[in-house]
């Protein structure tokens, strides 16, 4: 597709649930990013692909969240036993990450609305 | 470790007056810098970046900004605001030779008085 694509946009769900929010990125797009934007908190990186490297998971808040990257390119982000302090907006960006270069810039996608009740 | 600092939380303007956003950032060496913006219930669009060469950077709907080695600063500015330029504002860094992540600022939310 043209842009990165987030699904669903909304999703709310009762504590203790597990939650899958799904990112298509743009084709050709070796690189691809999990953030997390909570309100009054700008953007918290969560995780990070790139090609067949392992990738970095350091920005993870707990072993509640995982992520996958299937066959190079739609990811998964799985919250498991969700609690309310997980409620954000969870936006996936991808980019044509060059070797040894940081410079091509993100592209966004428009994010999973995540409420947690 | 590289962090990114939007002083201004929230910010005011009138239509037509000229508009400057902060941005001061810590690193160890000249990183790449961007400014992204963010309406209501969309993803983040990138407006500018920093690479390296001329210090002041054009951008999309008619914004710039100037990065300063000597303040650690890449401010946004516009002459002439437009209603249709509110929105959230974000700056961020990376790091050079780095695929890793961005580091975003907490955003300055921009409103614009007709």
């Amino acid at each position: 597709g043209a842009g990165v694509s987030q699904s669903p946009s909304n999703k709310v769900t009762e504590k203790g649930k597990d939650v899958e929010l799904r990112c298509d990125p743009i084709s050709g797009h070796t690189a691809l990013y999990w953030y997390r934007q909570s309100l009054g908190q700008g953007l918290e990186f969560l995780i990070y692909f790139q090609g067949n490297s392992a990738p970095d998971k350091s920005g993870l808040p707990s072993d509640r969240f995982s992520a996958e990257r299937t066959g190079g390119s739609v990811s998964t982000l799985t919250i498991q036993r969700t609690q309310q302090e997980d409620s954000a907006v969870y936006l996936c960006a991808s980019r044509q990450s060059l070797s040894g270069t940081g410079n091509s810039p993100l592209h966004f996608g428009n994010g999973t609305r995540l409420t947690v009740t | 470790a590289q962090s990114v600092t939007q002083p201004d939380i929230h910010i005011t303007v009138s239509e037509g007056a000229s508009l400057e956003l902060r941005c001061n950032y810590s690193y160890g060496a000249t990183p790449y810098l961007f400014w992204y913006v963010q309406s209501p219930g969309q993803g983040l669009q990138l407006l500018l970046k920093y690479f390296s060469g001329d210090t002041l950077v054009q951008g999309i709907k008619g914004f710039e900004a100037e990065f300063k080695r000597s303040q650690s600063s890449f401010n946004l500015r516009k002459p002439s605001v437009h209603w249709s330029d509110a929105a959230e504002y974000f700056c961020a860094v990376g790091a050079r030779g780095s695929q890793g992540n961005l580091i975003f600022g907490k955003g300055t939310k921009l409103s614009v008085k007709p």
